[in-house]
């Protein structure tokens, strides 16, 4: 079936280090991918997306790009933040849903200054 | 606040104890759905509303748990008999209709089966 495979946190950086979150993926077809963000204490929110192969998502200056050759969506960040501090979520849709979406396991990013 | 809202946002209930949680989408969104979230994991997918129609219940994770939607509107999640293997988030979030329509989240139920 359809699965979603993320890099194990936590993730530790220094405030402006390089973020690299890797997440791969086993799908049939090509599905739109996700990231997802959940900042402490509040609900999930959408960060970036993209739709087709090649597409690059972009948000708040985090970046992904759609990889079918090799089954990828890694996210990066050229300049942490302490902000930024939170967990991601690399998500996928069922077939046939949108909005009905496996997600992977999260990976905990801590930013220190 | 016009987000996804999700009550209570803590429940604490004993073993064999039935309970409910109450989600309140963005109003107009007609998709509503209901995810679960155990530590140190990501969401899972457990149902899903279009209106008050459930469009699929097969990933509901026993005949323990149901769901509703009435009228279209809020949402109740029901988990009867609770078991501690039942203690996680669970998730509400929300969409417009259409393809490429962003889902919105609550900020969860936790609940704690002790």
């Amino acid at each position: 079936g359809d699965s979603v495979t993320q890099m194990e946190g936590p993730v530790t950086l220094s405030e402006e280090a390089f973020l690299t979150i890797n997440c791969t993926y086993t799908a049939t077809g090509y599905p739109s991918l996700f990231w997802y963000v959940q900042y402490p204490g509040e609900g999930l929110q959408l960060l970036l997306k993209a739709t087709k192969a090649d597409d690059k998502g972009s948000n708040k200056g985090f970046e992904a790009t759609y990889r079918k050759e090799t089954t990828s969506f890694h996210l990066e960040k050229g300049s942490v933040q302490v902000s930024d501090s939170a967990v991601y979520f690399c998500a996928l849709p069922f077939s046939g849903g949108y909005n009905k979406l496996i997600f992977g396991a999260g990976t905990r990013l801590a930013v220190h200054p | 606040d016009t987000g996804v809202s999700q009550d209570p946002r803590h429940k604490i209930t004993k073993r064999g104890q039935n309970v409910t949680f109450r989600c309140d989408p963005i109003s107009e969104h007609n998709r509503l759905y209901w995810y679960r979230q155990t530590l140190g994991q990501g969401p899972e997918f457990l149902t899903y509303f279009q209106n008050e129609a459930q469009l699929e219940k097969s990933r509901l994770l026993s005949d323990r748990f149901s769901a509703e939607r009435p009228k279209g509107s809020f949402s109740t999640l029901e988990i009867q008999r609770t078991e501690q293997g039942d203690s996680a988030m669970y998730l509400c979030a929300s969409s417009p209709l259409g393809t490429g329509t962003e889902a919105f989240f609550g900020q969860g139920t936790r609940l704690t089966v002790v």
